[in-house]
């Protein structure tokens, strides 16, 4: 079975804090997603990661950063958290499948940060 | 640039009722679509897809949505609703050789009794 896990389901932070949120999957995928999820907005693309030490923005990077060091590890780190980094974070895999890529991703079940 | 648009924020159904979610995406060429769906305080779980063939894709927990290229729409059906569909579901799409999805911003199913 396929599996996508995140470091903490549930963590408090305080504003000013280095924060660090981990992915790991085992599914060999070449590519890695960091998502927040806020009420009413859906899902917004932080970051992604198409190969190990590659990585590209997303829609919201700012006050982001990410880390990829090896294949099936991919972190997201708040540098300094601010309380409007408050949210849901989800972190996906997905497989490169030569030139017909299917794009399906697979989730974690999502860390809840809030930052004080 | 792909969109999705997911005109329902909120949804309520009778337990036992149809039901039918909406979905309009934008995009040029032959979309991949995708619905999820997403159970309180959990992740994303792939209900169905649809990349090419049949436009009727049949997906798991009995829902079923119909790709209509006239209408640039991909809405989730179900027969009967259970009390455990109550979720919120997003519907995505993607783009051959592209690894980004696009999701729109849910609709979330509450189920009467």
């Amino acid at each position: 079975d396929v599996k996508v896990t995140q470091s903490s389901r549930y963590l408090v932070k305080r504003t000013g804090e280095k924060v660090f949120l981990e992915c790991v999957q085992d599914m060999d995928h070449e590519n890695m997603f960091w998502y927040r999820q806020d009420p009413g907005l859906g899902l917004r693309l932080i970051y992604f990661s198409y190969d190990v030490k590659m990585k590209e923005k997303g829609d919201i990077p700012e006050g982001y950063s990410v880390s990829r060091e090896k294949k099936e590890r991919f972190s997201l780190i708040l540098e300094s958290a601010s309380t409007n980094q408050t949210s849901m974070y989800l972190c996906a895999s997905s497989r490169t499948s030569g030139s017909s890529s299917y794009n399906e991703q697979f989730f974690g079940p999502g860390t809840r940060l809030t930052v004080l | 640039a792909q969109s999705v648009t997911q005109p329902d924020i909120h949804i309520t159904v009778s337990e036992g009722a149809s039901l039918e979610l909406r979905c309009n995406y934008s995009y040029g060429a032959t979309p991949y679509l995708f619905w999820y769906v997403q159970s309180p305080g959990q992740g994303l779980q792939l209900l169905l897809k649809y990349f090419s063939g049949d436009t009727l894709v049949q997906g798991i927990k009995g829902f079923e949505a119909e790709f209509k290229r006239s209408q640039s729409s991909f809405n989730l059906r179900k027969p009967s609703v259970h009390w455990s569909d109550a979720a919120e579901y997003f519907c995505a799409v993607g783009a051959k050789g592209f690894q980004k999805l696009v999701f729109g911003t849910g609709t979330r199913l509450l189920v009467s009794p």
